[in-house]
């Protein structure tokens, strides 16, 4: 069974500052790796995923993420966050050739003027 | 709209009474999940569904808990003699084939 780790549980940010979201995972097989955000009143959304190919993903939104096998990671960066990212964002995996997508606790993040 | 919907968006019963939770995917899309989310944690598989049967109900925490979708599209999680633990969000996504998934907002179950 795979597991996902999201370090930090709340991030405070202003806004224009970066921001950087840790997330580790285990699993004995290959896995693909996502990122979902929730904003307020919100149902899930796909952020960016990790299939294959180049290491670092982006969004359309200017987030970042880099798949680090040696070190089991997938953390989401911006450079520059405004308010609108105000969101709690989710960090998952799903083994190859499954279906299953196993979730972090999330991560709530907060953007102040 | 064409996204994922589902009814009620919240729910309030009392223990031991029996609920029903519905999705209505995107339409076409053949895969259809049912997730939970409890306070603080992160949504955990319940059901997948791929066209009218339960392909995998691996998650389903106990036999209180049942789901259909017996034309291929909509989909009820049915659950018995609700516990105070059952307290959730309750998320459907949708996809087609093994393609990104589309969620719902949910449905918040509170039971006192």
């Amino acid at each position: 069974a795979q597991s996902v780790t999201q370090l930090d549980s709340q991030v405070p940010v202003f806004e224009e500052a970066p921001v950087e979201l840790r997330c580790n995972y285990s699993s004995s097989v290959s896995v693909y790796l996502f990122w979902y955000v929730q904003y307020p009143n919100q149902g899930l959304q796909l952020l960016l995923k990790y299939l294959s190919g180049s290491t670092l993903v982006e969004s359309i939104n200017g987030f970042e993420a880099e798949f680090n096998k040696s070190q089991t990671s997938f953390h989401l960066r911006k450079p520059s966050v405004h308010i609108s990212d105000t969101a709690e964002y989710f960090c998952a995996v799903r083994r190859v050739n499954d279906y299953k997508l196993s979730f972090g606790a999330g991560t709530t993040v907060t953007v102040r003027a | 709209g064409a996204g994922v919907s589902q009814t009620p968006s919240n729910k309030v019963t009392e223990k031991g009474k029996y609920v029903e939770l519905r999705c209505d995917p995107i339409s076409g899309h053949t895969a259809l999940y049912w997730y939970r989310q409890s306070l603080g944690q992160g949504p955990e598989f319940l059901i997948y569904f791929q066209g009218t049967g339960a392909a995998d109900d691996s998650g389903l925490p106990n036999d209180r808990f049942f789901a259909v979708r017996p034309e291929g599209s909509v989909s009820t999680l049915k659950i018995q003699r609700t516990e105070r633990g059952d307290s959730a969000v309750y998320l459907c996504a949708s996809s087609f084939g093994d393609g990104e998934l589309f969620f719902g907002e949910g449905s918040r179950l509170t039971v006192l």
